[in-house]
């Protein structure tokens, strides 16, 4: 069966630091992955999405960036966290658009 | 570019109300159509989902959508809420088509609660 695994689940960072955050996808091959952000009253935000190894598209300007190196591992960074990036960071994958399964998300809080 | 329009922020209903929640998409081609729940402390789950055929659509725990394509709309419905579907409700969009990367765009949500 397919699974997908996030972490950490919770992480508190001071501002200036460094951000790595993991995802990977368990049970498929070559799956389409997101990011998204889930910030206070505002919704899910699309951030990134990825179609292939080393294909990733971001949707907004931002702080962050992604990386796909291998088939079923997607990653969320930041060299430099700033206040603004604190939220819930959620992970999901799809195989032909028709469904979705998402991770179980990583709060963080920058402090 | 696809958007998605969620009129309501925060409904708060008495057990056994009706609910409506409105949902507006803005694109010009043909997309698939979901609503998502997320309970307090939980992941998101599909609800339901519209691909094609009939435009009511019947999903878990009695929820059910109706798809107008006039009006862009697929609004959540269910005829007796009970305390348990205190959530945030999320419609969401994609986009078919030949290069359909499945983005999935999500409206702000609506969070229900459901006085007992």
């Amino acid at each position: 069966s397919q699974t997908i695994h996030q972490w950490p689940a919770t992480l508190v960072q001071p501002v200036g630091s460094p951000l790595s955050l993991e995802c990977t996808v368990e049970g498929t091959s070559n799956p389409n992955l997101y990011w998204y952000r889930q910030a206070a009253g505002r919704g899910l935000q699309l951030l990134f999405y990825s179609v292939g190894i080393g294909q990733i598209s971001s949707e907004v300007p931002q702080n962050l960036s992604a990386s796909r190196p291998q088939d079923r591992q997607f990653i969320l960074s930041s060299k430099k966290l700033l206040l603004s990036d604190s939220g819930f960071y959620l992970c999901a994958w799809s195989a032909t658009g028709d469904g979705y399964t998402f991770g179980s998300g990583t709060r963080l809080t920058v402090v | 570019a696809q958007s998605v329009s969620q009129h309501n922020h925060h409904v708060i209903l008495s057990e056994a109300a009706s609910l409506e929640l409105g949902c507006n998409y803005s694109y010009g081609g043909t997309v698939n159509l979901f609503w998502y729940v997320q309970y307090p402390g939980q992941h998101l789950q599909l609800l339901l989902k519209y691909f094609s055929g009939d435009p009511l659509v019947k999903g878990i725990k009695g929820f059910e959508a109706e798809f107008i394509k006039s009006k862009f709309s697929f609004n959540l419905r269910k005829p007796s809420v009970q305390w348990s579907d205190t959530a945030e409700y999320f419609c969401a969009v994609n986009a078919r088509g030949s290069s359909n990367t499945g983005k999935l765009i999500f409206g702000q949500g609506t969070t229900l609660q459901v006085k007992p």
